[in-house]
């Protein structure tokens, strides 16, 4: 069965303390990887899709990786504003999972001034 | 350029009344999705539309569920009637066919979501 795990739950960090957040997934085959970030009241917003093994994509202070068990999210100098719930989904091969996301659920990160 | 527009943004209605969603896609985007956010989880699907066809609905209860999308632009997603376990985050997303595509003519597609409905049953 594809399943996405994503960790920790939750993160506590002070501004400017990098760290990274991780997505484990198990998929027969991997179409896609996305990274969406979620305000408290908002839909998700996207960020990232990492297709292979060995591809990074970055933007601002972030910076997505992708193996072939696991991605990760690193967080630079992260600021409050970064404060939110990153979600990552696996998009499988197979005509059948055709645009369907299997979610995560989530990490929640909040950055302290 | 404007994004999903999903309306009610909230509601709260008594079990077994029913409720109805809207959703208005990013305009291009022949492909909508409905999911639905429980709390602390992530978002799970529950219909997706390529056009006007619905082409997977494996999720949806289709006992108390419905969704339709006439023009192949705005959907509805309805429940009648509704249950307190119901009581959720319906997101509306959408994607424009924009990926790499494999011999098997799939493709990846980055989608869109609205910011959602939540329901809430008493």
């Amino acid at each position: 069965e594809d399943q996405v795990t994503q960790s920790p739950e939750a993160l506590r960090l002070q501004e400017g303390e990098s760290s990274s957040l991780n997505c484990s997934y198990t998929v027969s085959g991997l179409r896609g990887l996305f990274w969406y970030r979620q305000d408290p009241g908002k839909g998700p917003e996207f960020l990232f899709t990492l297709y292979s093994a060995g591809e990074e994509k970055e933007k601002e202070r972030l910076k997505a990786t992708l193996t072939k068990k696991e991605s990760f999210l690193h967080i630079t100098a992260p600021k409050p504003e970064d404060s939110a719930t990153y979600l990552c989904a696996v998009q499988a091969t197979g005509s059948g999972n055709t645009g369907k996301l299997i979610f995560g659920q989530g990490t929640t990160l909040q950055v302290k001034p | 350029e404007a994004g999903v527009v999903q309306s009610p943004r909230y509601k709260i209605i008594e079990k077994k009344q029913p409720v109805a969603f809207w959703c208005n896609p990013i305009s291009g985007h022949n492909t909508l999705y409905w999911y639905r956010q429980n709390l602390g989880q992530g978002p799970e699907l529950l219909i997706r539309y390529e056009n006007e066809e619905a082409v997977d609905d494996s999720q949806l209860p289709k006992d108390r569920f419905s969704a339709e999308r006439l023009k192949g632009v705005d959907s509805t997603l309805k429940i009648q009637p509704a249950e307190l376990g119901d009581s959720a985050v319906y997101l509306c997303a959408s994607s424009f066919p924009d990926g790499s595509r494999d011999l098997a003519g799939t493709s990846s597609y980055e989608q869109y979501f609205g910011p959602g409905t939540r329901l809430t049953v008493t």
